[in-house]
């Protein structure tokens, strides 16, 4: 079986452009969540989805946005890059969104370096 | 402010011996707890699971859980260089968000 897909598996863009990764869950998943790790930190919130809806946001401004698909899949935009938007962003899936949703399956995330 | 603490390491121990690392969490109205691994340039993959208090045992891991003392603890029995990695402790807050420590970076010297 498929497990959590990420795409691109890295990227290098420049300051003040804009950048789309990509993710599928693994099937039967309807929940999808985003996160973005630096070195040397725990992975940090940045939007959770399930069943097309938002539910939930962290602490990201508002160049950061995201949606899923009717497959499930779902797309994480930045715009207007920041050097300090390098980072490894992680797309997780799980079953649910409430109880279920500390059980996490991750893909193998994208690098995103801004120059 | 829901924060998840975790000492950051490294924490250093001998093949064959038990590593211990332990998490503390702000939440009190949280009830699942979690323990991932993460290997250097890979992503999270979940090993434990705890939600009562008390000790649950899989395998060479034990998670331990002190809801009272807002506690999570993970034994790792006959420590393997393989074990080597950043173990990260995460909460399921009361809205249903997973909140991350920053992980212990776990050495495993043969």
């Amino acid at each position: 079986d498929a497990g959590v897909t990420q795409s691109p598996t890295h990227l290098i863009k420049t300051r003040g452009q804009h950048v789309t990764l990509r993710c599928s869950p693994i099937s039967g998943h309807k929940s999808v969540s985003w996160y973005q790790q630096v070195l040397g930190q725990g992975p940090q919130f940045i939007f959770q989805y399930y069943e097309k809806e938002e539910r939930g946001r962290g602490n990201f401004p508002d160049r950061f946005s995201a949606r899923q698909f009717p497959n499930y899949s779902s797309e994480l935009n930045v715009n207007a890059l920041l050097l300090g938007d390098s980072a490894l962003y992680l797309c997780a899936s799980s079953l649910k969104w409430t109880s279920g949703n500390g059980e996490q399956f991750f893909g193998p995330g994208t690098r995103l370096t801004v120059l | 402010q829901k924060e998840v603490e975790q000492n950051s390491g490294p924490l250093s121990v001998p093949e064959g011996a038990i590593a211990s690392l332990n998490c503390t969490y702000s939440d009190r109205g949280s009830q699942s707890f979690f323990w991932y691994r993460q290997y250097s340039g890979k992503s999270p993959e979940l090993i434990m699971s705890i939600y009562s208090n008390g000790d649950k045992e899989d395998g060479r891991f034990t998670a331990q859980l002190n809801k009272a003392s807002q506690y999570v603890s993970l034994l790792i029995r006959d420590s393997q260089p393989s074990d080597s990695a950043t173990y990260l402790c995460a909460v399921l807050s009361s809205n249903y968000q997973l909140i991350w420590g920053a992980g212990t970076k776990l050495i495993i010297k043969p």
